[in-house]
């Protein structure tokens, strides 16, 4: 059974850096099936997609926190991670690492939906 | 992007009752449209992918349907462990979700 677990710290000061990693057991993340997403809810509130990546490092990004995003794959530890800079308390929220189907979307190769989650991290951005 | 908007966002209901929630997308998404289930304090669970497909070991009581920009998820013969919040995503374009609809016991 495919199981995800986000590690990383908790508290996170203004204008510093979000670092977090998601180690994944029970599935290869060099397999060419699936992407490897990361997606947030602020508390109280709904989710939002941060980002994914292929195990050929190909990314693709929320248009509203690209500039400020960046996510990594490391087949040989099995984890991949996330790096969000410049962070402000708008970005508190409970953190969720998952695998994504991948999917071509009007021939275009896309992450899709989200079938495995990790059970979420709760980051608090303040000083 | 592409805007996801659900209604209601709350919803009462008794157990054995039939539930529709629909999802509307700002622009035609075809049918890249999935559907997930959130308890407070845990991940979402995957319901329903590509609008009317379900997901391995989903009860067959859940079920999605639509296309285009109009999606409807409903669930026949609510049972307790349904109560919960419902969230939409699309991935035509990027990913976006809907704001979510809480389902919760009349």
């Amino acid at each position: 059974q495919l199981q995800l677990r986000e590690s990383g710290p908790g508290l996170v000061r203004p204008s510093e850096t979000l670092s977090l990693t998601c180690s994944v057991f029970g599935d290869p993340t060099d397999s060419s099936s699936y992407y490897w997403a990361w997606i947030r809810q602020p508390p109280g509130k709904g989710l939002e997609w941060i980002g994914s990546v292929y195990f050929t490092g190909s990314t693709s990004y929320n248009p509203s926190l690209k500039s400020r995003v960046t996510i990594s794959l490391d087949t040989s530890k099995n984890q991949f991670s996330l790096n969000l800079n410049s962070v402000t308390a708008a970005d508190t929220a409970v953190y969720y690492c998952a695998r994504s189907i991948f999917g071509i979307v009007e021939t275009k190769e896309s992450t899709t939906d989200f079938d495995y989650w990790g059970q979420g991290v709760l980051v608090t951005v303040s000083s | 992007d592409i805007h996801m908007t659900q209604s209601p966002s709350t919803l009462s209901a008794s157990v054995g009752d039939r539930v529709t929630i629909t999802c509307r997308a700002s622009q035609s998404i075809n049918t890249w449209l999935a559907w997930y289930q959130q308890k407070p304090g845990k991940a979402p669970k995957l319901l329903i992918y590509k609008a009317s497909s379900l997901q391995t070991g989903v009860p067959s009581r859940f079920s999605g349907s639509g296309s285009g920009t109009e999606f409807t998820l409903t669930i026949n013969s609510l049972q307790p462990d349904d109560f919960a919040t419902y969230y939409c995503q699309q991935c035509y374009s990027s990913v976006t979700f809907g704001q979510g609809t809480k389902v919760e016991i009349k």
